[in-house]
């Protein structure tokens, strides 16, 4: 079954509105997890790391005040969309480690953005 | 910056047949690589991974071969089968923690019945 679970799978917004994704680790605590980006018939990029209890850090190029990341616990990342464009539909895929199995990384299922 | 990249982007096999795809890498620092598959509108599905200090690591089907010197990965896979078809990744673990990383630009590998 699934080790890191994403919601919603599939959203649709209007522009200039702003949409929350989630990223739960599921039998295991995550104090970093990753986002990333995916344009159709692209590869993924890496928008940002999230730290639970601190401030996310970006990529370059990855407005921070246009995705929100929370880390509030250690189960729990989320990603908000603020002010979103058509230009923001894409696949976000997020993804955790696990240290105590050799830093197992898994990624979620994904989460299917449109803004229309 | 530095980045992964693959040679080819589609590869076409028969059922049965062995594929290989092949995965170039420029940071000279990476240590831990890894293989995804990704199936369509799905997230990424780990294959194999392998570490620095190895050249070569097999999994069920599948063998990872490492060249540090020329810094180059390859994913084979022997007796391709239809529900091998996908996107394949190659990406190196790059920044100081496991878990950060970046994913060359994909193979479509169609496998013919």
């Amino acid at each position: 079954g699934a080790v890191v679970s994403q919601h919603p799978s599939r959203v649709i917004c209007k522009s200039g509105t702003s949409v929350k994704i989630e990223c739960r680790s599921l039998d295991f605590q995550a104090t970093t997890m990753f986002w990333y980006r995916q344009f159709p018939k692209q590869s993924l990029m890496l928008m940002a790391t999230s730290n639970e209890g601190s401030k996310a850090t970006y990529e370059q190029g990855v407005e921070k005040d246009k995705f929100l990341i929370n880390h509030a616990s250690l189960t729990l990342s989320t990603l908000t969309v603020t002010s979103a464009h058509p230009e923001d539909s894409s696949f976000y895929i997020c993804s955790a480690n696990r240290p105590e199995l050799g830093n197992t990384i898994y990624f979620g299922e994904g989460s299917w953005l449109t803004v229309v | 910056g530095e980045s992964v990249g693959l040679h080819l982007p589609t590869l076409s096999v028969q059922e049965g047949d062995n594929s290989i795809i092949n995965c170039a890498y420029s940071n000279s620092a990476s240590d831990y690589f890894i293989w995804y598959k990704q199936e369509s509108g799905k997230g990424p599905q780990f294959i194999i991974d392998i570490r620095s200090n190895m050249d070569k690591r097999q999994g069920q089907r599948v063998t990872v071969l490492l060249n540090k010197t020329v810094k180059h990965l390859s994913l084979q896979i022997a007796a391709t089968q239809p529900g091998d078809s996908a996107v394949y990744f190659c990406a190196e673990n790059t920044g100081t923690s496991y878990g950060k990383l970046t994913f060359g630009q994909g193979t479509i590998l169609t496998v013919h019945p």
